[in-house]
């Protein structure tokens, strides 16, 4: 089976950087991917990890650690748009081509 | 390219009365998948599509049918609705093997049962 695991809120201020953590548990790791979700919308594509390391993409960055099923989104330069729910999620090739997810974790940013 | 589009956008059913969403999309993208969203549970797959004619279950599909007759178009089911159907409905599509590992995503169909 799969387990995804990552923090239910977190808060921060406007033009400071925070990590949002992702542990997962799988049978078949084929990728890890964060998207993005305001509320009311649908989730948008953030980033993509499927071999270990940090991937870049301007303010944001995502890192992978396979042996010890860990990811991390980087958010620098937090601006008040990025109030929104942080969705990590994982392609398991034990599920078909389908990703996922975990519960999500909603940043609030204040100025 | 309208990318990934669901009908309805909202609906309000009563128990045990049956419906159809149908999630269209016009990249020729080979996988579809349909998820429900609930608060504090996430994304949670219901059924998933390979390929035109093709269907397969998630994690939740009790209660649901899908069909894929058409590449482009993928429908959901609800046979006898329950409240326990109420939720936003998430249609998805990527290309299959060998293209873009991004999952792209329809704009979400807002389900009440009473």
């Amino acid at each position: 089976g799969q387990n995804i695991d990552q923090p239910t809120e977190m808060t921060a201020t406007e033009g400071a950087i925070v990590q949002i953590n992702c542990t997962y548990q799988t049978s078949g790791f084929n990728g890890l991917f964060w998207y993005q979700q305001h509320a009311g919308e649908a989730p948008t594509f953030l980033s993509y990890n499927v071999l270990d390391g940090l991937e870049e993409k301007g303010r944001f960055s995502s890192f992978l650690s396979r042996s010890k099923g860990y990811s991390y989104l980087l958010l620098k330069e937090l601006q008040m748009k990025d109030s929104a729910s942080y969705l990590c999620a994982v392609r398991d090739l034990q599920a078909g081509t389908a990703l996922i997810f975990g519960k999500g974790t909603t940043l609030s940013v204040s100025s | 390219n309208a990318g990934v589009t669901q009908t309805p956008k909202f609906r309000v059913l009563k128990t045990g009365q049956s419906m159809t969403l149908l999630c269209a999309q016009d990249m020729n993208h080979e996988y579809m998948y349909w998820y429900r969203q609930d608060p504090g549970m996430g994304l949670r797959l219901i059924h998933y599509s390979v390929g035109e004619g093709t269907t397969a279950k998630g994690e939740v599909p009790d209660g649901y049918n899908v069909s894929r007759l058409k590449k482009q178009n993928f429908l959901l089911g609800l046979e006898s609705a329950a409240p326990s159907q109420t939720s936003v409905y998430f249609c998805a599509s990527r290309p299959g093997r060998g293209g873009s590992d991004e999952q792209f995503f329809g704009p979400g169909t807002r389900l009440t049962v009473l």
